[in-house]
């Protein structure tokens, strides 16, 4: 696609419940990113994938957490049991092969935990 | 950890006015990218800098890199009421994976 497409835009969810918010990154970008941001703060690194496999989930916070790309391309980030303190925008983000890229952001899915 | 700080939080000015934020880093970086984050928005990556004491022009944005790899500035020239938003700083350790800034609230009063 021309840009990064996330999904849903916002989502709201009780305390407890599970989540799954999709991304999917420009075509042919090979490195796909996680990070979520809270309000008035820089964004916060997740995990990145290089194709199929997880190059760095050292962002993680828990093993609540867990995102895959099973085809290389479309990307979920599952969130377990959620807590009023994963309320945040999760961004996603894309960027072609090799370093010195600069990302690509989707627009965001803001969760809220309620 | 690595921290990448940004100073200042916030700046006010009048349109027309100079404006830098200022981005260190507590390690050396390989590479260093700038972003902006209008309010509501999400970030638009701006630039990359990648040697040291590297210095970037976009039209009236300057950027630059420290001899020690450990910082980076800002500086927007004249600042105009579209320049409002966020900056960011975003530091890599010579993997894709970027740590971002704390970032500079910009607000333009016309």
């Amino acid at each position: 696609g021309a840009g990064v497409s996330q999904t849903p835009s916002n989502k709201v969810t009780e305390k407890g419940k599970y989540v799954e918010l999709r991304c999917d990154p420009i075509s042919g970008h090979t490195a796909l990113y996680w990070y979520r941001q809270s309000l008035g703060q820089g964004p916060e690194f997740l995990i990145y994938f290089q194709g199929t496999g997880a190059a760095d989930d050292s962002g993680l916070p828990n093993d609540r957490f867990f995102a895959v790309r099973p085809e290389g391309s479309v990307s979920t980030l599952k969130i377990q049991r959620t807590e009023r303190g994963d309320s945040a925008v999760y961004l996603c983000a894309s960027s072609p092969a090799g370093r010195g890229v600069g990302y690509t952001f989707g627009s965001g899915t803001r969760l809220t935990v309620v | 950890g690595q921290q990448v700080m940004q100073i200042p939080q916030y700046q006010h000015v009048q349109e027309g006015e100079d404006f830098t934020t200022y981005c260190n880093s507590s390690t050396t970086l390989s590479n260093i990218q700038w972003y902006k984050q209008r309010p509501g928005g999400h970030p638009v990556f701006l630039i990359q800098l990648v040697k040291s004491g590297e210095v970037k022009k976009q039209k009236r944005l300057t950027f630059q890199f420290g001899e020690a790899k450990k910082n980076s500035s800002l500086h927007i020239t004249a600042t105009q009421t579209t320049d409002v938003g966020t900056y960011f700083c975003a530091g890599s350790l010579g993997t894709d994976k970027l740590i971002f800034g704390t970032g500079t609230r910009l607000q333009v009063f016309p």
